[in-house]
């Protein structure tokens, strides 16, 4: 049973917009969380990490936020821009180690 | 330049046959680590290294086997033992397994059985 969902697929948003993604949890223990992007034909790279002491972590276009009530995290691009257009990974780890769970990923397309 | 890189692109495998999937790194990472993608999954962790000759399994070991005999290299064998190897394979490392160490990931070889 997957420990970290991207329920969804697909997003389309105009150039310019704030784009949304989104991704729950169910282990209470992961207190590690961050979001990777990947560029067909390529590996993720790595985007943007949370930790659970906090609840937002900004890094330019792209903040993260952490809703630990909720096992809920999301991450915001604004604005968009067509270059942002990707497949979005959401993961998380726990007991301070390196293992991390990952989403099934959410494939984002910046309208121009 | 550093990276990851894994060959091949794409791999195919018949009934029965053992493959093996190259990940070489020159980021002198002591972790490794490998995953495989099935359509509308995510990621799921099939080994991983720490350091030269030790290794551990992760979440769905059985049907791979893996060596980590240079801290360059951490290729995956296929094993007739899996018996659903049509996936996605990604090979990643980072500095060490300490949480928030970056994973950086290769490109991926994709493998079908014929």
């Amino acid at each position: 049973d997957q420990q970290v969902k991207q329920n969804s697929p697909s997003l389309s948003v105009q150039e310019g917009r704030i784009s949304i993604l989104n991704c729950d949890y169910t282990n209470s223990m992961f207190d590690y969380f961050l979001w990777y992007k990947k560029y067909p034909a390529e590996g993720p790279t790595f985007l943007i990490s949370i930790s659970s002491i906090k609840d937002k972590n900004e890094d330019g276009r792209f903040t993260v936020f952490l809703n630990k009530s909720a096992k809920h995290l999301s991450l915001h691009i604004v604005p968009s821009q067509p270059g942002d257009s990707a497949v979005y990974f959401c993961a998380a780890s726990e007991n301070n180690f390196n293992k991390f769970y990952f989403g099934s990923g959410t494939k984002l397309n910046v309208k121009p | 330049d550093g990276g990851i890189t894994q060959s091949p692109k794409y791999l195919f495998r018949k009934e029965g046959q053992n493959v093996t999937l190259s990940c070489e790194q020159n980021l002198n990472h002591d972790a490794m680590y490998w995953y495989r993608q099935d359509p509308g999954q995510g990621l799921r962790l099939i080994y991983y290294s720490q350091i030269v000759n030790d290794f551990q399994k992760g979440d769905i070991a059985e049907g791979y086997s893996v060596s980590r005999e240079k801290k360059e290299s951490f290729p995956l064998t296929v094993t007739s033992a899996q018996k659903n190897p049509t996936a996605f394979y990604l090979c990643a490392s980072s500095r060490s397994v300490s949480i928030g160490e970056t994973q950086y990931f290769g490109p991926g070889t994709r493998l079908l059985v014929l």
